[in-house]
């Protein structure tokens, strides 16, 4: 099946340094990806949609100068948590389709990033 | 909007014993439903994808159904194992291209 991985898995900060996180679709062409973030006990919630070439997509509440996506080819897209503060800090989940796989609308998920902002 | 809920929010049970999980969302017109596993700090695992003109599917110990006009779907999972233990989360996109809603959880403890 297509592969989802992420970089890095784990990554502690001091509060106002920026991180960059690295999506990448290992064995197919992803025109768009997801970001996916999720705080303790909660449930995985839709940041922004990442599509390659144009500008992304931000969900409500969402600061897209904060959280900085580029999809600057068809197998990687970058989120980048700029200024990064304590309440920043949580679980970023990227995903994919795979738009070659006819018949199926399967998600492909990466195994995630935790982020800690000291 | 569309809001999944998934009941119950914690589930402990005994090794062997067949169980039921809850979905159910808000808006009937979905593309499919997905049911998802998430061990506690990692990634999620597709378990199964019933797409919208299905009523189930099966893999293995586990059968999700699928009732498109009540808003509902169910996990079953027979024969339960402790390594069954986990978090399932339910999704569904609006459509193909959309991204997914998730509900927030069952998170089953199989005891041995």
């Amino acid at each position: 099946g297509a592969v989802v991985s992420q970089h890095p898995s784990r990554v502690i900060c001091k509060s106002g340094t920026s991180v960059k996180i690295e999506c990448r679709s290992l064995d197919f062409q992803a025109t768009t990806m997801f970001w996916y973030r999720q705080f303790p006990k909660q449930s995985l919630m839709l940041m922004a949609t990442s599509n390659e070439g144009s500008k992304a997509t931000y969900e409500q509440g969402v600061e897209k100068d904060k959280f900085l996506i580029n999809h600057a080819s068809l197998t990687l897209s970058t989120l980048t948590v700029t200024s990064a503060h304590p309440e920043d800090s949580s679980f970023y989940i990227c995903s994919a389709r795979d738009p070659l796989l006819a018949g199926t609308d399967t998600q492909y998920f990466g195994p995630g990033t935790r982020l800690t902002v000291l | 909007k569309q809001e999944v809920t998934q009941i119950p929010a914690a589930l402990s049970v005994p090794e062997g014993e067949n169980l039921v999980l809850n979905c159910s969302f808000t808006d009937s017109a979905i593309y499919n439903l997905q049911w998802f596993r998430q061990d506690p700090g990692k990634g999620l695992t597709s378990l199964l994808l019933i797409q919208s003109s299905q009523r189930e599917q099966t893999s293995g110990r586990l059968n999700a159904s699928l009732d498109k006009s009540s808003g509902r779907s169910t996990l079953y999972i027979a024969a339960s194992q402790p390594g069954d233990s986990a978090t399932y989360l339910c999704a569904v996109p609006n459509s193909g291209n959309t991204p997914l809603v998730f509900g927030k959880g069952t998170r089953l403890s199989v005891i041995a």
